[in-house]
């Protein structure tokens, strides 16, 4: 059984850090590429970020490029998302998602339950 | 500019069929998109990738009461003999040049 598990969330000031961390299990996650998406307080979802299984390409929504970076440990079955210069308006639940492909097929097979990041002073 | 229209929400009662629309902007009636489904405070799920031509690859264990279907730039979302664990938001997401793209989202009510 795929398991996502979303961590790294909290309260952060505007202009910091965060990095969030998905910890995969029950299949092999070199194989596939994996993606971060995020949903604002009661708003939609929203596609943040995407990385190809093995490979270095990446993809990015214009709304975090140039301030966030995702990347993965293939050694620790992790997907990480670092968030820099952070706003407000990236106050949300982030969600791991895991595509049915290797090369990035663009939606998502399985979902985690999402890690909360608030931006406030 | 690619786009997903759904409605806001939509109703039905208990026992009932009901049919979700998503709607791809101008110029991209060809493309395939994914729903999803999102329970009450929980993470989304995965339903199924919808092809253009109307053919669908469900997620594992979804149950045969969702299906899709297609028509030009429309792409469908039928539950039938519907329950009340169905009573969810239902998104529609598509992709294309280096970008994902969500609809707004349908706040389905069974009745």
């Amino acid at each position: 059984e795929v398991q996502l598990l979303e961590s790294g969330g909290g309260l952060v000031q505007p202009w910091g850090s965060l990095r969030l961390s998905c910890a995969a299990s029950g299949f092999t996650f070199k194989n596939y590429a994996m993606s971060w998406v995020r949903q604002a307080p009661g708003k939609g979802l929203e596609w943040v970020s995407s990385i190809g299984g093995g490979r270095d390409d990446s993809y990015y929504a214009d709304s975090v490029k140039g301030r966030f970076t995702i990347s993965r440990d293939i050694s620790k079955n992790t997907l990480y998302l670092q968030m820099n210069s952070l706003r407000a308006e990236d106050t949300a639940i982030y969600f791991c998602a895991k595509d049915p492909n290797s090369g990035w097929s663009g939606y998502f097979d399985s979902w985690g339950q999402g890690t909360l990041v608030g931006v406030s002073s | 500019q690619l786009v997903l229209t759904q409605s806001p929400s939509a109703s039905a009662s208990l026992g009932a069929s009901v049919k979700l629309t998503c709607t791809l902007s101008s110029g991209h009636s060809s493309y395939d998109i994914a729903w999803h489904q999102q329970l009450p405070e929980k993470g989304p799920r995965y339903l199924m990738k919808l092809n253009s031509d109307g053919s669908h690859t469900k997620g594992d264990g979804i149950p045969d009461r969702f299906s899709g279907s297609s028509s030009g730039a429309e792409r469908y979302l039928t539950i039938s003999s519907l329950q009340s664990e169905d009573e969810a938001d239902y998104y529609c997401q598509t992709w294309g040049s280096g970008i994902a793209v969500f609809g707004g989202g349908t706040q389905l009510t069974v009745l």
